[in-house]
C-alpha cells in the first residue's frame, strides 16, 4: 500500500519556466517532508525539506509548499535549468524516528 | 566532511550465488539505513540500525538477506542465495538521529545484477 504517491512519472519543462512536481500522502501522522534529487548512477541527494508547522519553505530557486488538509506537497523550481533534469523523489516521515517513506519519483526533463 | 561510502559500486552474479555490500556512514551518524531501489520505484527500507541495534527490519526478506552493524559504525548487507528479483540498487544512508525531523544522507549505491 503506497503511502506516498507521485502520480506523474515524468515532466518536461522549457528552460526558464517553472517546474511543479506534486506529491500526495495518505497518513496524517506524517509531519516531516523532504524532496530528494537523483541523477543516473548516483544516490539520491537531499534538496529541501519542510516540517508540518510550516506551509512553505524556500531555498534559492526551490520552494516546497505543504497543504496538510489536502495531504499534498509540491516542489516548485523557478527558473528551471537544464541541470535540474533528474528524478525527484518525495519522502515523508514522522517524528517517531522511523525511516523515510519514498514515492516512486518524477523524472524531470528541462529542455533548452 | 566525507559522505556515505559504499562498495562495491557494481556487481553481477548468477542466481543462487551470494553477495555482500559494505557501507561506512558519515562520521558521527548514529543511524544507518539500507534501502533497496528497483528500477522505476522509489527506495524501499530494508533495515534501520540505531548504533549497533536494529530499529526496523520488517521489510527485510530474512530468509535470504542479512545485515549487521558491528561496533555501531560500518555495516554489511548480505544476500544468499540471490534471486533474479534482487537486481536493484542497494543504497546505504545515515542520519545523526532517527529520521524523525532529520535529513537522511545517501551513498552512491551498489548496483546488483543477478543473471
Amino acid at each position: 500500500d503506497q503511502q506516498v504517491k507521485q502520480n506523474s512519472p515524468s515532466l518536461s519543462v522549457q528552460e526558464g519556466r517553472i517546474s511543479i512536481l506534486n506529491c500526495d500522502y495518505t497518513n496524517s501522522m506524517f509531519d516531516y517532508f523532504l524532496w530528494y534529487k537523483k541523477y543516473p548512477a548516483e544516490g539520491p541527494t537531499f534538496l529541501i525539506s519542510i516540517s508540518s508547522i510550516k506551509d512553505k519553505n524556500e531555498d534559492g530557486r526551490f520552494t516546497v509548499f505543504l497543504n496538510k488538509s489536502a495531504k499534498h506537497l509540491s516542489l516548485h523550481i523557478v527558473p528551471s535549468q537544464p541541470g535540474d533534469s533528474a528524478v525527484y523523489f518525495c519522502a515523508v516521515n514522522s517524528n517517531s524516528g522511523y525511516a523515510l517513506n519514498f514515492g516512486k519519483g518524477t523524472s524531470l526533463l528541462v529542455t533548452p | 566532511e566525507a559522505g556515505v561510502a559504499q562498495s562495491p559500486r557494481y556487481k553481477i552474479i548468477e542466481k543462487r550465488q551470494s553477495v555482500a555490500f559494505w557501507c561506512n556512514p558519515i562520521s558521527g551518524h548514529a543511524t544507518l539505513y539500507w534501502y533497496q531501489q528497483i528500477l522505476g520505484q522509489g527506495p524501499k527500507l530494508l533495515i534501520q540500525f540505531q548504533n549497533n541495534g536494529v530499529v526496523d527490519d520488517s521489510q527485510l526478506p530474512k530468509d535470504r538477506f542479512s545485515a549487521e552493524r558491528l561496533k555501531g559504525v560500518d555495516s554489511t548487507l548480505k544476500i544468499q542465495p540471490a534471486k533474479l528479483e534482487d537486481s536493484a540498487v542497494y543504497l546505504c544512508a545515515s542520519s545523526s538521529q532517527g529520521a524523525g525531523g532529520n535529513t537522511i544522507y545517501f551513498g552512491e549505491g551498489s548496483w546488483l545484477t543477478v543473471v
